[in-house]
């Protein structure tokens, strides 16, 4: 079935660099996206979205690409710190095939690792 | 604003028994989503509501698991008769109708043995 992967399960960066995070799509109908932040014990924490009428979104130090003829989504965060260590995941939906319902397709999460 | 609220944080039962989860979502967001999070994984969700009806099931073990939001507010999760396989970290989200981001609470991890 339709699923959202991840390239690399742990990313290690030193703090103060830019973190980039990617996600692959293979639902060619999906519209919307999110990005997440996990940290351990804690519930998912929404970071920022993306329409797939946009190619690009900013938010605070974080910024998240979309490219759709690859299916291909990255999430940038610039001056990484160390409280922004943790489970990032990305996550789609089509509005198209939940009939309007966004039920959401999570990947596996890629583990951020900032190094003092 | 208040986030979402679920209660308990942690749960220890043994297989067979019967437990539950509550739930109360961001004021004024119709729509509510309980999903399960196996550790290393992604959230998967069970079922999600809008108001007091039910948008998506498909993925709910109905043998096992029943939800409700009875009043279109708060909802509850049960499961019963428990299995060693349903533990996990049973997350509640809410979100306003449409393509809205998902807003998550807590959790709550149960461990059954």
């Amino acid at each position: 079935g339709e699923s959202v992967g991840l390239h690399l399960p742990t990313l290690s960066v030193q703090e103060g660099d830019n973190s980039i995070i990617n996600c692959a799509y293979s639902n060619s109908a999906s519209d919307y996206f999110i990005w997440y932040k996990q940290e351990s014990g804690k519930g998912p924490q929404f970071i920022i979205d993306i329409r797939s009428n946009m190619d690009k979104r900013q938010g605070q130090r974080v910024t998240v690409l979309l490219n759709k003829t690859v299916k291909h989504l990255s999430l940038q965060i610039a001056a990484t710190q160390p409280g922004d260590s943790a489970v990032y995941f990305c996550a789609e939906t089509s509005e198209i095939l939940t009939g309007g319902g966004n039920k959401l397709t999570f990947g596996t999460g890629t583990q951020l690792k900032v190094e003092l | 604003e208040a986030g979402v609220a679920q209660s308990p944080r942690y749960k220890i039962i043994e297989k067979r028994q019967s437990v539950a989860f509550w739930c109360n979502p961001i004021s004024g967001h119709a729509t509510l989503y309980w999903y399960q999070q196996i550790l290393g994984q992604g959230p998967k969700l069970l079922i999600q509501f809008q108001n007091n009806g039910v948008v998506d099931d498909s993925q709910l073990p109905k043998d096992r698991f029943s939800a409700e939001r009875l009043k279109g507010v708060d909802s509850t999760l049960k499961i019963q008769p428990a299995k060693l396989e349903d533990s996990a970290v049973y997350l509640c989200a809410s979100s306003l109708v449409g393509l809205r981001p998902q807003f998550f609470g807590p959790g709550t991890r149960l461990t059954v043995l």
